[in-house]
């Protein structure tokens, strides 16, 4: 089955620089990678997706990029802010053998942004 | 959270104790999944319902049991089977074709008395 491997565990930065968090995957046949924000007790919120025929996606400061050959994506937010502070996990889209799909989710990364 | 709802918020078992976890969507989505979150272990599918009156084993599908009576409709039980409940559980529904995001609800936090 899929299996997503999701890094760094833990990211802090200053606000106003950039912060990358980088995801792989295993099965070939996923095709579709979301990205979502937690916030403390509550549920994801997704913020951007990418599908597998696409190389990069961009909505305001973030932007996500996915190489499919090295079976690898990327979450990349620019000039943070202190609301950008949450879990954030990357997720890959796979197929049951009977029909239906799933997502498989990367262990989540934890991003301070720091005044 | 779109249009999905879950309740209660939290949820406290005794011993032995089934516990039923709501969750209601009006997005009329056809698919609708229960994830259990643990710390520092992502989100893991523990069944998920593509049409009414059908549903699939997730990964984690032992101790645990649902139905999909209605469309908006996909409660989770956790049984008496079920020996570690301590978890943050999410809903989450979807379009079957096409797109597939999934959404996700609040969430209801499950402890053990």
């Amino acid at each position: 089955g899929e299996n997503v491997e999701q890094h760094p565990s833990t990211l802090s930065v200053q606000e106003g620089d950039s912060a990358v968090i980088k995801c792989t995957y295993s099965d070939s046949a996923s095709n579709y990678f979301p990205w979502y924000k937690q916030e403390l007790g509550k549920g994801p919120q997704l913020i951007i997706d990418i599908r597998s025929n696409v190389g990069e996606k961009k909505d305001q400061r973030i932007a996500v990029t996915l190489n499919k050959t090295a079976k690898h994506f990327s979450l990349h937010i620019t000039e943070t802010q202190p609301e950008d502070s949450a879990v954030y996990f990357c997720a890959a889209l796979s197929f049951f053998t009977g029909g239906g799909n799933k997502l498989t989710f990367g262990t989540g990364t934890q991003l301070k942004v720091e005044l | 959270d779109g249009g999905i709802t879950q309740s209660p918020k939290y949820l406290f078992r005794k011993e032995g104790q089934n516990v039923t976890l709501s969750c209601e969507q009006n997005l009329n989505h056809d698919a609708m999944y229960w994830y259990r979150q643990d710390p520092g272990q992502g989100l893991r599918l523990i069944y998920y319902s593509q049409i009414v009156n059908d549903f699939q084993k997730g990964d984690i599908a032992e101790g645990y049991s649902v139905s999909r009576e209605k469309k908006e409709s996909f409660p989770l039980t956790v049984t008496s089977a079920q020996k570690n409940p301590t978890a943050f559980y999410l809903c989450a529904s979807s379009i079957l074709a096409g797109e597939k995001t999934q959404y996700f609800g609040p969430g209801t936090r499950l402890l053990v008395l």
